[in-house]
């Protein structure tokens, strides 16, 4: 099975950066995966890492251990839209199979 | 990129009543389509996995009665919530799987179905 484990809330100021991370224990693994939801609409992709390191991408940045089964979302310079919540999920083996966390919602304040 | 519908956006029904959910992969073939289910301030939980052609992989807890999945497409499966109850409702949200050219296998997402049941 899967668990993933990421925090329920963060809270964080216009232009700052915050860091999203998520721990996973699974018993295959193919990638992982975030994404954003904003409340009423459905998941949106913001990155994959199935390599260990990190993948930049604009404002946002995602990392991947896969020995200590970690990963972290990085944004920067934060916007009001960047409010939402913020989903981790892992992709098992030879699956197109996602297992989501509970999700991280973020609110950003001026 | 490639777009996910789903029909209808919000529906409203009574107790004891069947409510059918559409999943369109609208400019690609998907193999593989998922449907999930989010309550209020909790994330997505999948319900099943539809493979066109063939019966549906239902995760443990879902009742296969209750929830009738048809995927008799690439591009169209249905949810179809029978004898809907007002703990069903729910945010549905289907997706679409197709090999992806990069790394991965791709996962887009629908636009999300409201139930609510009176």
């Amino acid at each position: 099975g899967q668990n993933i484990d990421q925090p329920t809330e963060m809270t964080a100021t216009e232009g700052a950066i915050v860091q999203i991370n998520c721990t996973y224990q699974t018993s295959g693994f193919n990638g992982l995966f975030w994404y954003q939801q904003h409340a009423g609409e459905a998941p949106t992709f913001l990155s994959y890492n199935v390599l260990d390191g990190l993948e930049e991408k604009g404002r946002f940045s995602s990392f991947l251990s896969r020995s200590k089964g970690y990963s972290y979302l990085l944004l920067k310079e934060l916007q009001m839209k960047d409010s939402a919540s913020y989903l981790c999920a892992v992709s098992g083996a030879g699956s197109y199979q996602l297992t989501f966390g509970k999700g991280t919602k973020l609110s950003v304040i001026p | 990129g490639a777009v996910v519908s789903q029909h209808p956006s919000r529906v409203i029904c009574k107790s004891g009543t069947s409510v059918k959910i559409e999943c369109r992969s609208l400019d690609f073939q998907a193999t593989t389509m998922f449907w999930y289910r989010q309550f209020p301030k909790k994330s997505l939980m999948l319900m099943a996995t539809s493979n066109e052609g063939s019966k549906a992989t239902y995760e443990q807890g879902v009742e296969k009665d209750k929830f009738l999945i048809n995927h008799a497409s690439l591009t169209l499966s249905t949810l179809t919530v029978t004898s809907a109850h007002p703990e069903d409702s729910s945010f549905y949200i289907c997706s679409a799987g197709t090999r992806g050219t990069g790394l991965y296998n791709e996962q887009f997402f629908g636009p999300g179905t409201r139930l609510t049941v009176l």
